[in-house]
């Protein structure tokens, strides 16, 4: 079965160290999207791509990149981990039709 | 500016009982709502998506309806459930964003 997946599920790092969340998915779209979920906030869109080599920034892009280099993948990348970075971490994708389809999460915490 | 609001912010109710999850927006342009359930520690799963012309989408259990005059949603839920703990998250795509309300928490208890 298709599905999308994300790694680590918990990651624990320090302030001002580079990380990287994995996002993979056998779905075969081509719109991948990153989010970010606080306490008292929605979902908030960090960064999207609607296809390979494509990116875009969402509402809360900053200290945040994304690369997409091929279809499945849509690596998230902190430059320098702050704490305010502490959260929960969604990967979807979607395609045509724009149902998004969510991988379980990544809790973050930066000391 | 877009925006969702979800109410009650927090529900407990008792197995077996019915139960209705409000939603208002103000959204512009509308393209269509979507109910999500997060179970704790998950990923949200979509319940139903709306469009302007649909007024009524079921789900099993879940029944969601729209009025696109006043700008309102509800997802009913019949006869309850302890799976049914969960968060319930409504949304809005505008264009080509979607637009995330808080969500309502609901417990169901034995």
């Amino acid at each position: 079965d298709a599905e999308i997946t994300q790694s680590p599920r918990h990651k624990i790092t320090e302030t001002g160290r580079q990380v990287t969340l994995a996002c993979h998915q056998t779905w075969n779209h081509n719109n991948m999207f990153w989010y970010r979920q606080d306490l008292g906030h929605g979902l908030r869109l960090i960064h999207y791509s609607y296809g390979v080599h494509d990116t875009n920034k969402g509402e809360v892009s900053d200290g945040y990149s994304v690369s997409r280099s091929n279809t499945e993948d849509l690596p998230l990348t902190l430059e320098s981990a702050a704490s305010s970075q502490t959260s929960v971490y969604f990967c979807a994708s979607s395609d045509l039709v724009n149902e998004q389809f969510f991988g379980p999460g990544t809790r973050l915490t930066v000391l | 500016k877009n925006q969702v609001e979800q109410s009650p912010q927090s529900l407990i109710i008792l197995e077996g009982k019915n139960c209705t999850l409000q939603c208002n927006y103000t959204v512009s342009p509308f393209s269509n709502l979507r109910w999500y359930k997060q179970d704790t520690g998950r990923g949200p799963v979509s319940l139903t998506i709306m469009t302007f012309s649909e007024n009524t989408k079921s789900n099993g259990r879940y029944t969601a309806t729209l009025d696109a005059d006043t700008k309102q949603s509800s997802l009913h839920i019949t006869a309850s459930q302890l799976s049914d703990s969960a968060s319930y998250i409504c949304v809005v795509q505008a264009g080509t964003a979607l637009i995330f309300g808080k969500g309502t928490t609901l417990s169901v208890s034995s």
